[in-house]
């Protein structure tokens, strides 16, 4: 069962427009949560996280939304460049649900 | 220069042959862990290490062996026992396990010949 999962295995926006990224899980136990970026042949580097204690957390044009009732986080991009394009990966960690958890990653072209 | 090196990038094995891939770190973090991606998927949690000289299976271990005797240094170990080695490895740390961000190495792309 996984417990996070990435719903749109692909998304596809033009240049300046806001690229919207979705994050489901399932683990009530996950407290913390983690967007990473990954070029391909490359390993991936750390974006933006948000704590269970915020709805939201933004750094310049990221902005991360998580809503806990729904389980839900979503990772906002304005406005969109074409270096944003890569694939992301959501993750869930916590004190108590421990190792992060990966999900399977949408890849995100922006188009010029 | 901190960082997380995995040596080498491509690494080529016959069929039957154990490979052990390297993974060292300068960031002084207490965790490590092992990932493998498989082309259009996920990462997947091969083995963990929260601490010198102690290692915790991740979601697919079978085949796979680690140890942990320093700090800075997670070898995995792909055996003949794994069925389908062939795949980009990537290793990572971060200062502990649970909250923090972790820490990517560059991978390294194993092919079974």
């Amino acid at each position: 069962d996984q417990q996070v999962k990435q719903n749109s295995p692909s998304l596809s926006v033009q240049e300046g427009r806001i690229s919207i990224l979705n994050c489901d899980y399932t683990n009530s136990m996950f407290d913390y949560f983690l967007w990473y970026k990954k070029y391909p042949a490359e390993g991936p580097t750390f974006l933006i996280s948000i704590s269970s204690i915020k709805d939201k957390n933004e750094d310049g044009r990221f902005t991360v939304f998580l809503n806990k009732s729904a389980k839900h986080l979503s990772l906002h991009i304005v406005p969109s460049q074409p270096g944003d394009s890569a694939v992301y990966f959501c993750a869930a960690s916590g004190a108590i649900a421990g190792k992060s958890t990966f999900g399977d990653g949408t890849t995100l072209t922006v188009k010029p | 220069d901190g960082g997380i090196t995995q040596s080498p990038k491509y690494l080529f094995r016959k069929e039957g042959q154990n490979v052990t891939l390297s993974c060292e770190q300068n960031l002084n973090h207490d965790a490590m862990y092992w990932y493998r991606q498989d082309p259009g998927q996920g990462l997947r949690l091969i083995y963990y290490s929260q601490i010198v000289n102690d290692f915790q299976k991740g979601d697919i271990a079978e085949g796979y062996s680690v140890s942990r005797e320093k700090k800075e240094s997670f070898p995995l170990t792909v055996t003949s026992a794994q069925k389908n080695p062939t795949a980009f490895y990537l290793c990572a740390s971060s200062i502990r396990v649970g909250s923090d961000e972790q820490f990517f190495g560059p991978g390294t792309r194993l092919t079974v010949l």
